[in-house]
């Protein structure tokens, strides 16, 4: 079965400061992972996911493999950006997402 | 598009009575997904269905949990004789199908109350 494992539930932050949201799983198949962003009053959506390898709002996030991780960065955070952040994990040719217990970012001025 | 819909955004019930969470998916959207987020918590697969078909159950409870997408109308999630543990916000997705690249897009969940 897989498992997604967020293993910070708050992060704070500075305005400017960089910030990575650790992600790992576990799964002996071929994944596809995704970050999925709730702010405040707002509905879960998509942030980004491994196969597109394209950076959305400054964030960017790297598969890897070896180490099973898939963490979230930015080099500099924005107030804007405190929201939660949950990491996903679906199987090749699946249909279910597995969730993260998810993290909280908070971007203080 | 208005996106995904599901209503009642709130809902409390006593212990013993029924709850009913619909989700009306995006327009063009034949598939449907329900998770649920209990607190402090990150969201778990309940069910995916299509149209009058339940393709994959595996996250639902064994008992007075059922779900159905039928050929017209909202995606029902039903929930008899609720219990203090089914306290939780209910989330439903829709996908245009089933292949991998499609995206769910989620609604705004229902916030289900037992006392």
């Amino acid at each position: 079965a897989q498992r997604v494992t967020q293993p910070e539930k708050l992060l704070s932050v500075f305005k400017g400061a960089p910030v990575e949201l650790k992600c790992n799983y576990s799964y002996s198949g071929s994944p596809e992972l995704f970050w999925y962003v709730q702010y405040s009053r707002q509905r879960l959506q998509l942030l980004l996911r491994h196969i597109s390898r394209e950076s959305i709002k400054g964030f960017t996030a790297d598969l890897n493999k070896g180490e099973t991780s898939f963490h979230l960065k930015k080099p500099f955070a924005q107030e804007e950006d405190s929201a939660m952040y949950y990491c996903a994990l679906r199987r090749a040719a699946g249909n279910k997402l597995t969730f993260g217990g998810g993290t909280r970012v908070l971007v203080k001025p | 598009n208005a996106g995904v819909m599901q209503n009642p955004r709130h809902l409390v019930r006593r212990r013993g009575q029924e709850a009913r969470l619909r989700c009306s998916p995006m327009k063009g959207h034949s598939h449907v997904y329900w998770y649920r987020q209990l607190p402090e918590e990150g969201l778990k697969f309940m069910v995916y269905l299509q149209k009058e078909n339940i393709i994959d159950e595996s996250g639902m409870p064994k008992e007075r949990f059922s779900a159905e997408f039928p050929k017209e109308g909202p995606s029902i999630l039903r929930i008899q004789q609720v219990v203090r543990g089914d306290s939780a916000a209910y989330f439903c997705a829709s996908s245009p199908g089933p292949h991998s690249a499609n995206e769910q897009f989620f609604g705004p969940g229902t916030r289900l109350t037992v006392l």
